[in-house]
């Protein structure tokens, strides 16, 4: 069983919608990162968080430490924002979930 | 601003060749990290290091070799290039330490044995 799931593995939405990606962990941890992924691309840090509630513009990020769990939501999804988005866990060193395939259309 | 530099996006290499993909960064982060990807298989970790001079397996480290001699760089060798090592090679770099808590990436390198 992987250390890192998550949920969905494919996603689809149309633009404007309210979309959430989970991650759920094994593991302790030190801190959590999402992560972005754009097709051919390097990875991009969104957030690392640790505790409670990071915010970014239409991005959210929320861990709850005691059920090891964190979510990412986007909020009015734009096609721009179809990526892969992968969950990754600092411990003594650091572990990825598989990610989620999101895309966004018109 | 590029914080983690990895030294070619893209490489050719043939069967049994010694290559080096090298990884800089200049936070002063502590720990370094090398993954490779796949498609169906996610980032795997190849090997990682928490300072100068020290080194861990991760969860693949057959055919991979590393070095840190200077806390910005981590290279990762292989010794002899095989073409199941064909994969887009991921450099990340870390710190724990209090308000400074952060971890950037690469732009990943992808390698391509012939």
């Amino acid at each position: 069983k992987n250390e890192v799931e998550q949920s969905p593995q494919n996603l689809t939405a149309q633009e404007g919608e309210f979309i959430t990606i989970n991650c759920s962990y094994s593991v302790g941890i030190s801190a959590l990162h999402w992560l972005q992924q754009h097709p051919g691309g390097g990875i991009v840090s969104l957030f690392m968080l640790s505790s409670g509630k990071k915010k970014h513009g239409r991005l959210i990020a929320t861990i709850n430490i005691q059920e090891k769990h964190s979510s990412l939501h986007i909020t009015a999804s734009h096609p721009r924002d179809s990526a892969v988005y992968i969950c990754a866990v600092s411990a003594d060193d650091m572990r990825f979930g598989a990610g989620t395939r999101l895309t966004v259309k018109p | 601003d590029v914080k983690v530099t990895q030294s070619s996006r893209y490489l050719v290499k043939r069967t049994g060749e010694k290559v080096f993909l090298e990884c800089v960064q200049d936070m002063d982060h502590e720990n370094m990290f090398w993954y490779r990807q796949d498609p169906g298989l996610g980032l795997r970790l190849i090997y990682f290091s928490y300072d100068v001079k020290m080194k861990e397996k991760g969860d693949i480290p057959e055919g991979y070799s590393v070095s840190r001699e200077k806390k910005e760089r981590f290279s990762l060798i292989l010794e002899s290039a095989s073409t199941n090592q064909t994969s887009m090679y991921l450099c990340a770099s870390r710190t724990l330490q209090g308000v400074r808590a952060e971890a950037f990436f690469g732009q990943g390198t992808r390698l391509t044995v012939v």
